[in-house]
């Protein structure tokens, strides 16, 4: 039982490259999440998803965009990288939403974009 | 909207020192109350919650109380390792599926 999985742990980008981010977990969780971390502000909501084929907004979804094909995969797609991308992007899921909503976590992808 | 504000780091001290972090809540409705942990390297975890006021989550030597007179979800442990070393994310849930995490504390124990 790996968990959650992200792929790549690092990259750099050049402005107006595009890349995907890579999320699996093995857990059968139907919601999914993308954060990404910038030093000093905590983590903010991308993208989410509840299920295979559902996906919406969260706080900061402008330059991003989500799929959702299948219950264990939720990769999160750049299309034209900016240097305000630079950051730590977080993969989560949970079994359960609403109050009791424990998100378990990858290892992170460290983007920076030059 | 929901707000979490935790004290400022880093928190620098001692091999077996008290640690309390300091957390305070904004949020509509009847929140649940996390502590996540992340350990350099690696993404968040979760310590420890409670889901109703006066509950006391507590998970390897830590504990919180949820503490709706105040608004409080304060992160205590009696006696800190260097391997508590991390960043302590509090975090609270408001709504439906959406989770407002704090800014987060960085602990540093020292031998």
């Amino acid at each position: 039982n790996a968990g959650v999985t992200q792929t790549p742990k690092f990259r750099i980008l050049k402005i107006g490259q595009s890349m995907t981010l890579q999320c699996t977990q093995d857990m059968n969780h139907n919601y999914m999440y993308w954060y990404r971390q910038d030093p000093g502000m905590g983590l903010k909501l991308i993208y989410y998803s509840v299920g295979a084929g559902i996906t919406d907004k969260g706080e900061v979804p402008n330059g991003y965009n989500v799929s959702r094909s299948t219950t264990e995969d939720f990769p999160l797609r750049l299309e034209l990288a900016a240097p305000s991308q630079t950051s730590v992007y977080f993969c989560a899921s949970s079994l359960l939403a609403g109050r009791y909503n424990e998100q378990f976590f990858g290892p992170g992808t460290r983007l920076t974009v030059l | 909207g929901d707000s979490v504000t935790q004290m400022e780091g880093p928190v620098t001290l001692s091999e077996e020192a008290f640690l309390t972090i300091n957390c305070t809540y904004t949020a509509t409705g009847y929140p649940s109350l996390f502590w996540y942990v992340q350990y350099p390297g690696e993404g968040l975890q979760l310590l420890l919650k409670a889901t109703k006021a006066d509950d006391k989550g507590s998970n390897k030597g830590f504990e919180a109380t949820y503490r709706k007179e105040t608004t409080s979800f304060h992160l205590e442990k009696g006696s800190v390792q260097v391997s508590d070393s991390a960043v302590y994310f509090c975090a609270l849930i408001g709504g439906y599926q959406k989770v407002t995490f704090g800014t987060g504390t960085k602990l540093q124990v020292i031998p």
